[in-house]
């Protein structure tokens, strides 16, 4: 079974400066997608970014981007020029590439505060 | 609407009665999922929906927890003789189709709080 590993229960940033929160996660699957959601207060589970494990390349999005450590089953996600509205519970989801259920595997989260 | 939407948005019951949680998903969304997420069991998957089958029921934790589909679109998920274990927030999501690159897309849940 695929598990999914946040070992930062909560982290912390100045705004306007970069945090990383770390995700592994245990797999035999060679193919798999690989998600980063964001959890504000008002519960909505919103997806950051994703990556696709056949491309090496780490996906980005905006000030969001990730290091895919695929031989370490590594993904991080690092947050630059944090801002308040960042300030959520972040969630690192695996969810398989072949077979048929493509439920989501969640990690516990990281709680990440915000200081202004 | 534009995204999902789920309804109660919360729900306190005494303990013993059933509960049925609603989820309507984004218009021409096939795909669609619940989600518990509890303090001490984090987000866990419990059923999905391929149009109105669901394949794999194996997440429910109980007989207790049912879910149907119907024209492939509303989703009831219900649970009967509540225990104050089912207290969670329930999450459902839905996708365009039933692929792993898919992204799903949550509604802001029910908050289900046993008596």
């Amino acid at each position: 079974a695929q598990t999914v590993t946040q070992s930062q229960p909560e982290m912390s940033v100045q705004e306007a400066e970069t945090v990383t929160l770390s995700c592994t996660y245990d797999t035999s699957e060679s193919d798999y997608y690989l998600f980063w959601y964001k959890q504000p207060p008002s519960r909505q589970m919103i997806l950051v970014i994703r990556q696709e494990a056949y491309k090496q390349q780490n996906a980005t999005e905006n000030r969001f981007s990730v290091n895919f450590q695929k031989a370490a089953k590594s993904f991080s996600l690092k947050i630059s020029d944090s801002q308040l509205g960042d300030a959520a519970m972040y969630f690192c989801a695996y969810t398989q590439r072949g077979g048929s259920n493509y439920k989501l595997t969640f990690g516990k989260g990281t709680l990440l505060t915000v200081n202004p | 609407g534009a995204g999902v939407s789920q309804s109660p948005s919360n729900k306190v019951t005494e303990k013993g009665k059933d509960v049925e949680l609603r989820c309507d998903p984004i218009s021409g969304h096939t795909a669609l999922y619940w989600y518990r997420q509890s303090l001490g069991q984090g987000l866990e998957f419990l059923i999905y929906f391929q149009g109105n089958s669901a394949p794999d029921k194996s997440g429910l934790p109980s007989d207790r927890f049912s879910a149907e589909r119907t024209g492939g679109s509303v989703s009831t998920l219900t649970i009967q003789r509540t225990q104050q274990e089912d207290s969670a927030v329930y999450l459902c999501a839905s996708s365009p189709i039933h692929r792993g690159n898919q992204p799903q897309h949550f509604g802001d849940g029910t908050r289900l709080s046993i008596l």
